[in-house]
């Protein structure tokens, strides 16, 4: 099966801080993406990337940046963390473009104060 | 772009019954589409897909219908269990999947 694994389950960070939220996936897939889930909004997708040092733009990527270095990490990263941040951060996988659909990690939680 | 929306945030069902949630989408240009279930503290996972070119397909105890008339889709969950409690979302495939907000499904015994 393929794992999609999130570095941290439960963050808490200061208003202002560059935050990073790492993700590593162990199937070899071209495309990760990043999502935030909030109650009422369900998922929504923030950065995407189809193949290493590429990127692309979501719904909602303002507050935010990501690095692809390798095939298998995806990071997401805040570059000044703010209260409208405090979420539910999904990581996903998938190849290419069909198959199986997406593999999602578990989740991080993150608090911003 | 592509907006996703399901018909009812909850739906309370009796174990045993049938639950059948609904989805509605707005590219007519969408070709696939997932459904998942996400349990509480957990990622969504991968239920059931289907491509623009069939309008139905089975899983276990699972069923989704397509209308691609009307831009509509539904999941059929046979014989509904607790351990179905959860949030499902339809998700299209344009560039990348785009979610709804989900539907609550909660079963009782």
């Amino acid at each position: 099966d393929v794992k999609v694994t999130q570095s941290s389950r439960y963050l808490v960070k200061r208003t202002g801080e560059k935050v990073f939220l790492e993700c590593v996936q162990d199937m070899d897939h071209e495309n990760m993406f990043w999502y935030r889930q909030d109650p009422g909004l369900g998922l929504r997708l923030i950065y995407f990337s189809y193949d290493v040092k590429m990127k692309e733009k979501g719904d909602i990527p303002e507050g935010y940046s990501v690095s692809r270095e390798k095939k298998e990490r995806f990071s997401l990263i805040l570059e000044s963390a703010s209260t409208n941040q405090t979420s539910m951060y999904l990581c996903a996988s998938s190849s290419l473009w069909t198959g199986d659909g997406y593999t999602f990690g578990s989740g991080t939680r993150l608090t911003v104060v | 772009g592509e907006s996703v929306g399901l018909h009812l945030p909850t739906l309370s069902v009796q174990e045993g019954d049938n639950s059948i949630i609904n989805c509605a989408y707005s590219n007519s240009a969408s070709d696939y589409f997932i459904w998942y279930k996400q349990e509480s503290g957990k990622g969504p996972q991968f239920i059931i897909d289907i491509r623009s070119n069939m309008d139905k397909r089975q899983g276990q105890r699972v069923t989704v219908l397509l209308n691609k008339t009307v831009k509509h889709l539904s999941l059929q969950i046979a014989a509904t269990q607790p351990g179905d409690s959860a949030v499902y979302f339809c998700a299209p495939l344009v560039s990348a999947l785009i979610f709804g907000k989900g539907t609550t499904l909660s079963v009782s015994s």
